[in-house]
């Protein structure tokens, strides 16, 4: 069973428009989210993480927003730019045990 | 020179065939993972390791096996390689804070 779920396979923004990337969540003991950002022939780079005792965190153009009574978190990149295009992984932990991983989003921003 | 180094960068094997990808790590990192990418079916954990004697399976290790053979390097092979193995495989060391992942070896069994 997919306990972190991307229902999402992909996303498509104009260039300077917001773009909200979903996610959602089985185990309520995961306390730990990250994003990945992932180019073609590229490994996951970390972009972002909230913690479970927060709600938000933002890093320059990126914010993720943690909503843990419905089991979802979202990042947003505003304004969006063409080299974001790539495919997004969000990744839940529980401390310190392995993350879990999404199915992944193919963001494609058009200039 | 990449934190963690995976070797080969790309591989076709024959159904049958016994292979090994190495992955080397210079964070000084105690936790080392291998995974498996799909297409929709995201990154998948086949095995982790916590130290050079704690190996642990993920939720996909059959038809793999893995080497610590020191803090600093973590095999994987496929013993006896089959088509539906065929796939991008990722190596990852992590702090509590975050993993950081190889380029990834594609590997396509024929």
């Amino acid at each position: 069973d997919q306990q972190v779920k991307q229902n999402s396979p992909s996303l498509s923004v104009q260039e300077g428009r917001i773009s909200i990337l979903n996610c959602d969540y089985t185990n309520s003991m995961f306390d730990y989210f990250l994003w990945y950002k992932k180019y073609p022939a590229e490994g996951p780079t970390f972009l972002i993480s909230i913690s479970s005792i927060k709600d938000k965190n933002e890093d320059g153009r990126f914010t993720v927003f943690l909503n843990k009574s419905a089991k979802h978190l979202s990042l947003h990149i505003v304004p969006s730019q063409p080299g974001d295009s790539a495919v997004y992984f969000c990744a839940a932990s529980i401390s310190s045990n392995q993350f879990y991983f999404g199915t992944g989003t193919s963001l494609t921003v058009i200039p | 020179d990449a934190d963690v180094t995976q070797t080969p960068r790309n591989r076709i094997t024959k159904t049958g065939k016994r292979i090994m990808l190495e992955c080397s790590q210079t964070k000084g990192h105690d936790r080392m993972y291998w995974y498996r990418q799909d297409p929709g079916l995201g990154l998948r954990l086949i095995y982790y390791s916590f130290d050079v004697k704690d190996i642990n399976k993920g939720e996909i290790s059959d038809g793999y096996s893995v080497s610590r053979q020191a803090q600093a390097k973590f095999s994987l092979s496929l013993e006896s390689a089959i088509p539906n193995q065929t796939a991008l495989y990722f190596c990852a060391t992590r702090t509590f804070w975050e993993a950081f992942f190889g380029q990834g070896t594609r590997l396509t069994v024929v």
